[in-house]
């Protein structure tokens, strides 16, 4: 079966400072590994993916992050946060032949002026 | 271009009632998706549409959820006889369609926040 964590319910970070959202996956086969972001009262919008390839992925605002497949982990990082990074976090995954995503349940950032 | 439109964005239903939620995915999406979001959780998947063939409905928590999408594009999905946990968001999202064994991103709409009472 397929899962995710999400081990931070919450990370606070200072605006300027760089951030690290976790997430570790399990799944059968190669993995197929998002990261969306959810506005409030608003759907999920795409940040980026890993499908193959360079372990470092880039994305929207400044977003990247790293698939690590020893540790099974995709964190999510910024460089350098903005408040209005502010926001909550999903990490999905899918694989095995399947389309359907299994998410995490969501870490909330919270980036502090 | 125009992004995943889903209506309405608020429904409030009694308890027993039966609704209907629509979704108008991104034009030339083949595949649909439908994820029930209850509070404070991550979406959950319900079912996936390739065309207007159902192709997955696992997630569908019980025979009262019945979803379609007759003609490959407008999807609904129907819920009978309204019970208090089936207060969520009802998420729909679209994708181009799948390129052999891999997967492509899944776009998704503003949802449909249900709440039965």
């Amino acid at each position: 079966a397929q899962s995710v964590a999400q081990p931070e319910d919450q990370v606070n970070v200072a605006e300027g400072n760089p951030l690290t959202v976790k997430c570790t996956y399990s799944v059968s086969g190669n993995p197929y590994l998002f990261w969306y972001v959810q506005y409030p009262n608003r759907g999920l919008q795409f940040l980026l993916k890993y499908i193959t390839g360079d372990n470092l992925v880039k994305g929207s605002y400044g977003f990247e992050a790293e698939f690590n497949k020893s540790q099974t982990s995709f964190h999510l990082k910024k460089p350098s946060a903005l408040v209005s990074d502010s926001a909550l976090y999903f990490c999905a995954v899918t694989g095995g032949g399947f389309q359907k995503l299994v998410f995490g349940t969501g870490t909330r950032l919270l980036v502090s002026p | 271009g125009a992004g995943v439109s889903q209506s309405p964005r608020y429904k409030v239903a009694k308890r027993g009632q039966d609704v209907a939620l629509r979704c108008d995915p991104i034009s030339g999406h083949v595949s649909l998706f439908w994820y029930q979001q209850a509070l404070g959780q991550g979406p959950e998947f319900l079912t996936y549409f390739q065309n207007e063939a159902q192709l997955d409905k696992s997630g569908l928590p019980s025979d009262r959820f019945f979803a379609e999408r007759p003609e490959g594009s407008v999807s609904t999905l129907k819920i009978q006889r309204t019970q208090q946990e089936d207060s969520a968001v009802y998420l729909c999202a679209s994708s181009p369609p799948p390129q052999g064994f891999t997967v492509d991103t899944q776009y998704f709409g503003p949802g449909t926040r249900l709440t039965v009472l």
